[in-house]
């Protein structure tokens, strides 16, 4: 079973900064199934990208995503407001899916 | 706009079976993998299991021996039954829909919190 870790677990910016955010593999992830989610107090998690590198419909171009093997990041160009919240990588192997336990992006 | 709805008791007694029944609005269950994510108070992410629209099931391992998963096309809806469960199963327990060619989660119900006490 593939684990994922990301970090930092939680990092203090503010809006118009630059927010990356990383996820390692336990092993290499050699199918690019390797997605990020957002997720707000109170709501659902939102599917951000996919792919590695792919924008779910509607997201903004300021999120992007890149990596490989076992090393994945999640870059957001320039924070807005509504960009606080928790971010998490997911994986699909071997009939698993796996999420990483997720990066808080707070308020400096 | 596809959209998705979990119902069903908020409050479960240890021991005894949860179950969830997710409603799909918008669009049609079939064709698409369908899944159950919960999210343990304060914590991160756990996939439970996904079926496709025609029944073909797969489980998490560390909760197969309890779960069954099913779906009703006539209804559009998917359900999840988890027994005997315990305090450690209280969670919000999300229905998402697995995206068309991935493997990732592109729609989602608001999730129920679903409370497992006595």
């Amino acid at each position: 079973e593939i684990v994922l870790t990301q970090s930092p677990g939680t990092v203090s910016l503010s809006p118009g900064e630059r927010a990356t955010l990383s996820c390692r593999a336990s092993q290499s992830i050699s199918n690019s199934y390797l997605a990020w989610y957002q997720q707000k107090p109170g709501q659902a998690p939102r599917l951000l990208i996919y792919g590695v590198s792919s924008r779910a419909t509607g997201i903004p171009d300021r999120f992007s995503g890149s990596g490989s093997g076992t090393d994945f990041t999640l870059t957001i160009s320039r924070l807005e407001p509504e960009d606080f919240a928790v971010y998490y990588c997911q994986h699909y192997d071997s009939s698993l899916f796996t999420f990483g336990p997720g990066t808080k992006v707070d308020v400096k | 706009q596809v959209q998705l709805q979990e119902s069903g008791p908020g409050l479960v007694k240890p021991s005894e079976t949860l179950s969830l029944t997710c409603t799909v609005s918008g669009g049609s269950i079939s064709g698409y993998y369908w899944s159950w994510i919960r999210q343990l108070p304060g914590k991160g992410l756990e996939w439970i299991g996904y079926i496709y629209y025609s029944g073909s099931i797969k489980y998490n391992p560390s909760l197969k021996s309890r779960l069954t998963i099913s779906v009703d096309t006539s209804k559009n809806q998917f359900s999840l039954k988890l027994s005997s469960v315990t305090a450690a199963d209280t969670a919000v327990y999300y229905c998402a829909r697995i995206r068309l060619g991935g493997l990732d989660f592109d729609y989602w119900g608001q999730g129920t919190l679903v409370t497992v006490s006595s």
